[in-house]
């Protein structure tokens, strides 16, 4: 069955500096992969998604970005983080014509 | 475009009492159609899922049904617990192109014992 690793869970970090947030699946291969965030007391907003290796598809403007190095491998990037990129950030996965899976999620606070 | 509106929260009923989370889709093709649920700090789980026209979709004493003439997949449960408190989110997704998900916006429900 297919698992997805995201970490790390929680983070806080200063207006400004660079951010990383990884994602790595296991049991299943080319699957697509999702990124969306949550902003406190709202919904699920998708920011990126990708159908396959160095192929991302951003769906709103915005100082992130995605890249997509290896076939389970999704990284979740920013040079500069503003304080309103906090929020709880889902990795998820879609491996075919089935429902989604989702990662536990990153909790990030921008300060 | 494809979007999914969600009854508004927050929804707070007693324990026992009788849900029904309403939701609607538009859509350009025929999606599969999903409830999930999210406890509080963790992320999203499957709740149900229904993937053609008249599929009902059941888990956990929940339901709902693919309504294809009124576009609509609505949550219901007969006697909810305190433990069922949670934000629930309606979703859709396509089988063509990149099969992305399309949330709702998430309907906080607090069950009072």
């Amino acid at each position: 069955s297919q698992t997805i690793h995201q970490w790390p869970a929680t983070l806080v970090q200063p207006v400004g500096s660079p951010l990383s947030l990884e994602c790595t699946v296991e049991g299943t291969s080319n699957p697509n992969l999702y990124w969306y965030r949550q902003a406190a007391g709202r919904g699920l907003q998708l920011l990126f998604y990708s159908v396959g290796i160095g192929q991302i598809s951003s769906e709103v403007p915005q100082n992130l970005s995605a890249s997509r190095p290896q076939d389970r491998q999704f990284i979740l990037s920013s040079k500069k983080l503003l304080l309103s990129d906090s929020g709880f950030y889902l990795c998820g996965l879609r491996p075919d014509n089935t429902e989604a899976f989702f990662g536990q999620g990153t909790r990030l606070t921008v300060v | 475009g494809d979007s999914v509106t969600q009854m508004e929260g927050p929804v707070t009923l007693s324990e026992e009492a009788f849900l029904t989370i309403n939701c609607t889709y538009t859509a350009t093709g025929y999606p599969s159609l999903f409830w999930y649920v999210q406890y509080p700090g963790e992320g999203l789980q499957l709740l149900l899922k229904a993937t053609k026209a008249d599929d009902k979709g059941s888990n956990k004493g929940f339901e709902a049904t693919y309504r294809k003439e009124t576009t609509s997949f609505h949550l219901e449960k007969g006697s909810v617990q305190v433990s069922d408190s949670a934000v629930y989110f309606c979703a859709l997704a396509l089988l063509q192109g990149a099969q992305k998900l399309v949330f709702g916006q998430g309907t906080r429900l607090t069950i009072n014992p």
